[in-house]
Order: structure tokens, then C-alpha cells, then sequence
């Protein structure tokens, strides 16, 4: 596709579900970013991947979560065990890998914990 | 990384220009200065960047200042669909090239 694509765009869990979010970066971007953002509140960095590894997984707020990302394309963030505090739009973004590119972001998914 | 200060609001009337700032005293000689910004409901999205010398592009300007310890962004006629938050953010070349969002500016435009 051209851009970035998350699905699903909307997601309402029971709290103590697990959730998987999908991020489908684009095509030849070797950087892919996943960012946290609470109703009228500032994006929360959570991880950032270049190639298949996380050089930086210091935003991911406990143990519950985690990602993957794998072939250096599609990534995963897994939210287990889901409280009503993960509630949130959770965005994806990609880039090739220098500092000197920018950044494209998805329309994010936006996960309600009931 | 380099920490980055912008005002939390400002105003704009429509069709004026806007002047952004951002102070980054800390900014590394290998930093480049971005600018996002995030329209209401949807995800940031790029507006320009820069390293040393000034840049225009379609959306905006970016003036940097000569010891690059500020910098603004100029958008030269706002417009309604300008209301947005804008962040200014440093990536450094040599580091782990990561994209950290700071508070940002909340600009509003004035009919």
C-alpha cells in the first residue's frame, strides 16, 4: 500500500483479554515506531524497531505488553491481560533508517478496555 | 536525546502568519531539527526538516537560528485547517535514531 496501515482501526476488549495490533510499515522502511496516545494527552513513546530488533524498548509500560516485528516489514504489539487503562489510540509510524527522513504515521487503532 | 521547549498554545488569525519557536540548547552538532505536527483525529504527520541552513517547503518554512540552539517554524497564511499540535523534534544521525514527541504547540486559528 502507499501509506501506513493499522488494523484493526477500532478494537473494544473485556478487560483481562489479550489484543494483538497489527502495523503493515511501508514497503523498504527499515524503522517502524509504536507511540501510545490517551484521550487529550501528548504521544507516549513505547518501542522503535530497526530491521527486526528493538534497540529501544524502554516506553513499553510493564511486562504485559510486548512486540515483534518480523521479514523487517509487519510488527505486532500484544497487550495482554488488558486493564481499562490501556485504553488509547495505539499509532504506528515508519522510516527509513536515518535521521535525515521522515517519519509516516498510521490512523492508529483505538482500543477500548470495557 | 536532546530536550526540545515550544509554548503549549498559541493563536493565530487566519490568513496571518504564524511563527512557531522552539528552543533546543542542548542540540548536538549531528541533530536535525524536525517538525510534525497532528491535526484533531488523526496521526502526526511530517511537516519539514533541517540541519543548518533554512528550508522551505509546500507547508512551511523552517528559520534556524545560526548557533541552531533555536529554531521557528513559519507557516506564511493560516488557514482553519492549520489548527493543530505542532512538535518540533531532534534526531540524531549517530544515536538510535529514535522520534520522541515532546507536549508540543497547540495553535489555534481564528476565523
Amino acid at each position: 500500500g502507499a501509506g501506513v496501515s493499522q488494523s484493526p482501526s477500532n478494537k473494544v476488549t473485556e478487560k483481562g483479554k489479550d489484543v494483538e495490533l497489527r502495523c503493515d510499515p511501508i514497503s523498504g522502511h527499515t524503522a517502524l515506531y509504536w507511540y501510545r496516545q490517551s484521550l487529550g494527552q501528548g504521544l507516549e513513546f513505547l518501542i522503535y524497531f530497526q530491521g527486526n530488533s528493538a534497540p529501544d524498548k524502554s516506553g513499553l509500560p510493564s511486562d504485559r505488553f510486548s512486540a515483534e516485528r518480523t521479514g523487517g516489514s509487519v510488527s505486532t504489539l500484544t497487550i495482554q491481560r488488558t486493564q481499562q487503562e490501556d485504553s488509547a489510540v495505539y499509532l504506528c509510524a515508519s522510516s527509513f533508517g536515518t535521521a535525515n527522513t521522515e517519519a509516516f504515521f498510521g490512523q492508529g487503532t483505538r482500543l477500548t478496555v470495557v | 536525546d536532546a530536550k526540545t521547549t515550544q509554548p503549549n498554545s498559541m493563536e493565530s488569525n487566519e490568513e496571518e502568519p504564524v511563527h512557531l519557536p522552539c528552543n533546543h540548547s542542548t542540540i548536538s552538532g549531528t541533530d536535525y531539527i524536525h517538525w510534525y505536527r497532528q491535526l484533531p483525529s488523526q496521526g502526526p504527520e511530517y511537516v519539514i526538516h533541517g540541519l543548518t541552513s533554512n528550508v522551505n517547503n509546500r507547508m512551511a518554512s523552517l528559520a534556524i537560528a545560526e548557533d541552531r540552539k533555536s529554531s521557528t517554524l513559519i507557516l506564511h497564511r493560516a488557514t482553519l485547517r492549520d489548527a493543530a499540535v505542532y512538535y518540533c523534534i531532534l534526531r540524531d544521525q549517530t544515536g538510535a535514531n529514535n522520534l520522541f514527541f515532546g507536549t508540543g504547540t497547540r495553535l489555534t486559528v481564528i476565523p
